[in-house]
């Protein structure tokens, strides 16, 4: 099975700042990777698919990197309701997510 | 836009079977360009996914719940179904059901708003 593992957990941030978050997988997925939005009481939310390709509709704030075992999502600006919970998830080899990064003020 | 909604019961007694069906509204279950598909979150954990069915029934689970799970589709209702047998406490979670786009790589790129099934005497 691949492992997924997000950093941090969590994090306190402020409008305006840029966040980074991370995935690395135990092992190479090449750029299987997708990035999803949690809200309480929300449908979730597809932000970055294939590593790097941003969801229609989504803000260009939102953007995704890397390839093989290590990921990034970056907010460049972070808005009010930018703070949700952040989960990726890859799709190499059955479907699995990481344990998700929440974003709070 | 593409509208997905949950619907079964909320409490489910130990060692029974967990039913959930979802229903596809603003567009077709009928296409081959997607799976749809069912993941769990537990209180206070993270995401899990459950297993993915295509409009003709072909299905894959994640194996660590495969022996315990069907998921079937009904196109006449544009609807698919989860089951999962014996359940236990740990199976207490928000369900969500979702559409899988497959093509080189898979995602889910639409959501329901998800489901508390509680397992409680």
């Amino acid at each position: 099975d691949i492992q997924m593992t997000q950093s941090p957990s969590s994090l306190s941030a402020s409008i305006g700042d840029r966040v980074t978050i991370t995935c690395r997988a135990s092992q190479s997925i090449s750029s299987y990777l997708n990035w999803y939005q949690l809200k309480p009481g929300k449908a979730p939310k597809l932000l970055i698919y294939v590593a790097s390709n941003l969801q229609s509709g989504v803000p260009s704030r939102f953007s995704g990197s890397g390839s093989g075992t290590d990921f990034t999502l970056t907010i460049s600006s972070l808005q009010p309701e930018d703070f949700a919970t952040y989960y990726c998830q890859q799709t190499f080899s059955g479907l699995s997510f990481g344990g998700g990064t929440k974003v709070e003020i | 836009q593409l509208q997905l909604q949950e619907s079964g019961p909320g409490l489910v007694k130990p060692s029974e079977t967990l039913s959930l069906t979802c229903t596809v509204s603003n567009g077709s279950i009928s296409s081959s360009s997607y799976y749809w598909g069912w993941i769990r979150q537990p209180p206070g954990r993270g995401l899990e996914w459950i297993g993915s069915v295509n409009y003709g029934g072909s299905t894959y689970y994640n194996p660590s719940l495969k022996s315990r799970v069907t998921i079937s589709v009904d196109t006449s209702r544009n609807q698919f179904s989860l089951k999962v047998n014996s359940v236990a406490a740990a199976d207490t979670a928000v369900y969500y059901c979702a559409r899988e786009a497959v093509a080189v790589a898979d995602w889910f790129d639409y959501w329901g708003q998800g489901t508390l099934v509680t397992v409680s005497s």
